[in-house]
């Protein structure tokens, strides 16, 4: 079945330690993402990619960061510069615009980070 | 940037009744998504709908681009429809959805 694999779904962080979120598709996808959700709020975008070796910070990308050596794949670290890093964090894909149409996003099931 | 806003907040529902859920969007979108977040976390898509009507089952979209707005109509809801629905439109440059904070539902037995 094709999707999208965040792990692991729960993640603890000690003070000064960086830790990666791993996001796998298997949808030949073009375009990935991450996003940000807090407690009642919506989703804010981290970082995009659109194509492989090419990224680009989005709304909230200080304390993050990401790399994109293979389409299939978009790793987020989360560094110790990120002063709270405590949120669901979700990944998502889509394909290419098409004919002036933005494509819908797909996400995963989200990593849940916690500060120890 | 474009904006995002869903009404109501909160929603408090019987089983079986129906409801309509709200996005309006501050300017032209290209797209739009409308998800269900169940309480497990899992943002699942429920209409990509840039334009015009679509149904599902017992839940149905329309976006009306010119008034810049959607409707999420929920019918002979059930207590799995509880959870926070949100819908999301690309911002200007195509980058990134522009999410809205969402309707809590809340369906009781």
């Amino acid at each position: 079945d094709g999707g999208i694999t965040q792990s692991p779904k729960y993640l603890f962080r000690k003070e000064g330690q960086n830790v990666t979120l791993s996001c796998e598709q298997n949808l030949n996808h073009d375009a990935m993402y991450w996003y940000r959700q807090d407690p009642g709020q919506g989703l804010r975008l981290i970082y995009y990619s659109q194509i492989v070796n090419d990224f680009q910070k989005g709304d909230i990308a200080e304390g993050y960061s990401v790399s994109r050596e293979k389409k299939e794949s978009f790793p987020l670290t989360v560094t110790s510069a990120q002063k709270n890093p405590t949120a669901f964090y979700l990944c998502a894909s889509s394909l290419s615009r098409d004919r002036g149409l933005y494509q819908p996003q797909h996400f995963g099931d989200g990593t849940r980070l916690s500060i120890l | 940037g474009i904006q995002v806003e869903q009404s109501p907040p909160d929603l408090i529902l019987q089983e079986g009744a129906n409801s309509t859920l709200r996005c309006n969007f501050s300017d032209s979108v290209n797209n739009l998504q409308w998800f269900h977040q169940n309480p497990w976390g899992q943002l699942i898509n429920l209409f990509y709908i840039p334009s015009g009507t679509k149904q599902n089952g017992r839940l149905s979209a329309t976006t009306v681009a010119t008034e810049r707005y959607s409707l999420l109509y929920i019918s002979s809801s059930q207590t799995t429809d509880s959870g926070v629905y949100f819908c999301a439109a690309y911002n200007q440059a195509g980058t990134a959805l522009i999410f809205g904070k969402g309707t809590t539902l809340s369906v009781s037995s």
